[in-house]
């Protein structure tokens, strides 16, 4: 089984400032990695994945997140956010071998960008 | 192309009523996965589609509710009766054979059980 832990509920930030999501996972098995974003009253989108290779994967919107096997952590971070990044962030998991595919979800981040 | 749809967006029903969500996946899409939200908590699986064959319902949370995929086209998801503890937000997912956890989510159906 699986579990994700992400720590801040609600991270607040002035727009152009950089800004870091944390998320740490825990699995007996490997896993394949997401960040989903959900804006206001609409459904999850795809933000970024790591699969394999490179560590440090982009996504849309200028976002990245570097993934760190020693700390199981896969952090999300963006050099500078825009009021439009307010929404809420999920990071997931997925079983690389088995399990469907099915996705393991933290509790999620709400990304709050003020002026 | 269209997204995943669902309806109805919001659904307000009273404890012991019966009601039946349903999903529209992309075309083409075999997966298709159905998660729920509690309010304040993670979004969890309740199961899995492959084509109209249930590959895992694990999630489940009782014998209340029940999933259907017909024709392997679109998906429902029956609470029967319902009870308070079921309110929260239904997602439902779509995804291509092979795909390994990139998804496309529906906007949801918000149940509120009064």
């Amino acid at each position: 089984a699986q579990s994700v832990t992400q720590l801040d509920s609600q991270v607040p930030v002035f727009e152009e400032a950089p800004v870091e999501l944390r998320c740490n996972y825990s699995s007996s098995v490997s896993v394949y990695l997401f960040w989903y974003v959900q804006y206001p009253n609409q459904g999850l989108q795809l933000l970024l994945k790591y699969l394999s290779g490179s560590t440090l994967v982009k996504g849309i919107n200028g976002f990245e997140a570097e993934f760190n096997k020693s700390q199981t952590s896969f952090h999300l971070r963006k050099p500078s956010v825009h009021i439009s990044d307010t929404a809420e962030y999920f990071c997931a998991v997925s079983e690389v071998r088995g399990g469907g595919n099915k996705l393991t979800f933290g509790t999620g981040t709400q990304l709050k960008v003020e002026l | 192309e269209a997204g995943v749809t669902q309806f109805p967006s919001h659904s307000v029903i009273e404890k012991g009523q019966t009601v039946t969500l349903r999903c529209d996946p992309i075309s083409g899409h075999d997966n298709l996965y159905w998660y729920r939200r509690v309010m304040g908590k993670e979004i969890k699986f309740l199961l899995h589609f492959v084509k109209e064959s249930k590959q895992d319902e694990s999630g489940m949370p009782n014998n209340r509710f029940l999933a259907e995929r017909t024709g392997g086209t679109y998906s429902t998801l029956k609470v029967q009766p319902a009870e308070l503890e079921d309110s929260g937000v239904y997602f439902c997912a779509s995804s291509q054979a092979g795909s390994r956890g990139e998804a496309f989510f529906g906007q949801g159906t918000r149940l509120t059980v009064v």
